[in-house]
């Protein structure tokens, strides 16, 4: 089964900086996605950046990038210049290339703060 | 174009009573997803529909919850009777494609009393 682990529950940015949100997932499948999404106290889960497990070239969108380590089976998400509206949860998901819209799997997340 | 539409955002029950969320996928999604979320977790799937057929549900407690999607749009779930447990917020999510992210609605949140 696949599982998606998420180990620091909280971490806290100064605006403007830079900080790194740790993921980490096992599957014995070769071909897959692995997904950031931001929850807001809204509770809308939205979209961050998407990563097909064959591609070797991180993503980036703005000023979210990722670190995917398909040997190790890390997926970090790295967020530049930090900004008081990025404060939310955020979730690594995980789900399956093969199976039309097969299920996403999600770890616990992870509380962002950002300090003014 | 209009996101996934939940409703209600917030329901209130007392245990031992039914209750039933109501969701509107995306325009053109023919896949529908459910998925319930305790506190502090991630979301997790109740039960998805490609159309109008229930294609995994198997982590639906089928005992107590049940789902329809009528006509392949909307999509109705329901709880009966709740316990108190079953506090949590229920998101509804559509696709198009298996390369994209899901849509997400905004999600219920159900507490029982």
């Amino acid at each position: 089964a696949q599982t998606v682990t998420q180990s620091q529950p909280e971490m806290s940015v100064q605006e403007a900086e830079t900080v790194t949100l740790s993921c980490t997932y096992d599957t014995s499948e070769s071909d897959y996605y692995l997904f950031w999404y931001k929850q807001p106290p809204s509770r809308q889960m939205i979209l961050v950046i998407r990563q097909e497990a064959y591609k070797q070239q991180n993503a980036t969108e703005n000023r979210f990038s990722v670190n995917f380590q398909k040997a190790a089976k890390s997926f970090s998400l790295k967020i530049s210049d930090s900004q008081l509206g990025d404060a939310a949860m955020y979730f690594c998901a995980y789900r399956i290339h093969t199976g039309a819209n097969s299920k996403l799997t999600f770890g616990k997340g992870i509380t962002l703060s950002v300090r003014p | 174009e209009a996101g996934v539409v939940q409703s209600p955002r917030y329901k209130i029950i007392e245990k031992k009573q039914p209750v039933a969320f109501w969701c509107n996928p995306i325009s053109g999604h023919n896949t529908l997803y459910w998925y319930r979320q305790n506190l502090g977790q991630g979301p997790e799937l109740l039960i998805r529909y490609e159309n109008e057929e229930a294609v995994d549900d198997s982590q639906l407690p089928k005992d107590r919850f049940s789902a329809e999607r009528l006509k392949g749009v909307d999509s109705t779930l329901k709880i009966q009777p709740a316990e108190l447990g079953d506090s949590a917020v229920y998101l509804c999510a559509s696709s198009f494609t298996r390369r994209d992210g899901y849509t997400f609605g905004s999600g219920t949140r159900l507490t029982v009393v």
